[in-house]
Parts: C-alpha cells; structure tokens; sequence
C-alpha cells in the first residue's frame, strides 16, 4: 500500500522568511496531492492541492511542486507571517479513488 | 459557507461505556470519512462511505468499533465498550470523491 513520508517534523522561521516541507510517497500509481493545515483545536484545512499532470500550482504565498520521477512532492510558503504557525500535512491517492494517505505533519512556527 | 458539523465536541467517559459520535457531511457530498488523530499515529483512517454504502472499513477495530450511515445527512462511529487507549480526536470528512475532502471540527474523546 501507499506510504508517506514528511519532513521536517518541525519547523521553525522568522516572519518574512521562506519555509519548504517535503513529502515522499511510495506508490507510482498516485496521482493526486493535498496539502492540508491544521490550526489549534480545529479540522485539517486543504489548502493547495495538484495533480500528477501538473508540475507546480501557485496559490498566492503558497506553491506546491511535484516530481513524479522522484515521487516527491513539496510546499513552498513565501513572506512567511505569524499566522501561518500551524501543523501542515500532506497526503497522496491512487488512481483507484482509495482514500488518502497522510504524512506525519510538520509543525510550523513563524516568529515575529 | 458549508461545512462538515461533528456533535459531540468533546466527550468524557469511563471505560466500558458506549460512545456515539455524530455527523453531518456537507449537502450534496456523497463520500464520507472517519478519521483519528492521535500525537503518536498522527491522522489514520478508520472507515469510509460512498452513497451511505461502506467502502473500505479495515482501519477499524472490528470488535468494538461500527460506523454507519442511517442516511444521507447523518454518519455515526459507536465504540462500544470504549477503552482508554481510544482516547483521541475523531474527525469526519466529506467530500465528492475520495479526491477533495473537507473535514468537521472533531470529537475530541478522552476515556478514563
């Protein structure tokens, strides 16, 4: 079955900065990723997602990149601001339409 | 702006009581998921429907835990008897296929 990593499981930078999270996946046959924030107390929130017929997706500060090749796939968060502090998950999904799979998370904390 | 409702928030119970979880996907969402978050296992999948009908139930203990869909506004998850190691947030998400999903607030389920 499908399996996804995520690293780091922390991580922490100063307002304005860039912050990038990476995701492998083990199934070549998944062809849809999500990236997921979740705030304290709260649902994960989808934020971005691409498909595996794209390459990269922009979303304002937000980007998202994927490397089949490598099945990898990242989000880049540019001019980081305090609200951005919260766990960010990432998951994969097969062509067969089973559910997603989910990485860890990363815990994201942008100081002022 | 429509969104996925959970009833409990929060629960409290002693070991050996029966526990019921409730939600309502948003309207017109013919995939639903249950979902438990936990600090050492992160986000697992427990159970999912399509139509009300379930697809794929295999992250779910089968002895003590059931989830159905009496009709298209409701999904329940029933823990019967609850255990402390079920102590978690059980979060519920729907969507139109296994592709987008957009999660409820949680039932946050402490056993004692």
């Amino acid at each position: 079955g499908e399996n996804v990593e995520q690293h780091p499981s922390t991580l922490s930078v100063q307002e304005g900065d860039s912050a990038v999270i990476k995701c492998t996946y083990s199934d070549s046959a998944s062809n849809y990723f999500p990236w997921y924030k979740q705030e304290l107390g709260k649902g994960p929130q989808l934020i971005i997602d691409i498909r595996s017929n794209v390459g990269e997706k922009k979303d304002q500060r937000i980007a998202v990149t994927l490397n089949k090749t490598a099945k990898h796939f990242s989000l880049h968060i540019t001019e980081t601001q305090p609200e951005d502090s919260a766990v960010y998950f990432c998951a994969a999904s097969t062509q067969a339409g089973t559910a997603l799979i989910f990485g860890k998370g990363t815990t994201l904390s942008v100081s002022s | 702006d429509a969104r996925v409702t959970q009833t409990p928030r929060d629960k409290v119970t002693e070991m050996g009581q029966e526990v019921t979880m409730r939600c309502q996907p948003i309207l017109g969402h013919n995939t639903v998921f249950w979902y438990r978050q936990t600090m050492k296992q992160g986000l697992e999948l427990l159970a999912y429907f399509r139509n009300r009908a379930p697809l794929d139930d295999s992250g779910m203990p089968k002895d003590r835990f059931s989830a159905e869909m009496p009709d298209a506004t409701l999904a329940t998850l029933k823990i019967q008897p609850s255990e402390p190691r079920d102590s978690a947030v059980y979060f519920c998400a729907s969507g139109l296929s296994t592709y987008e999903q957009y999660f409820g607030p949680g039932t946050r389920l402490t056993v004692t």
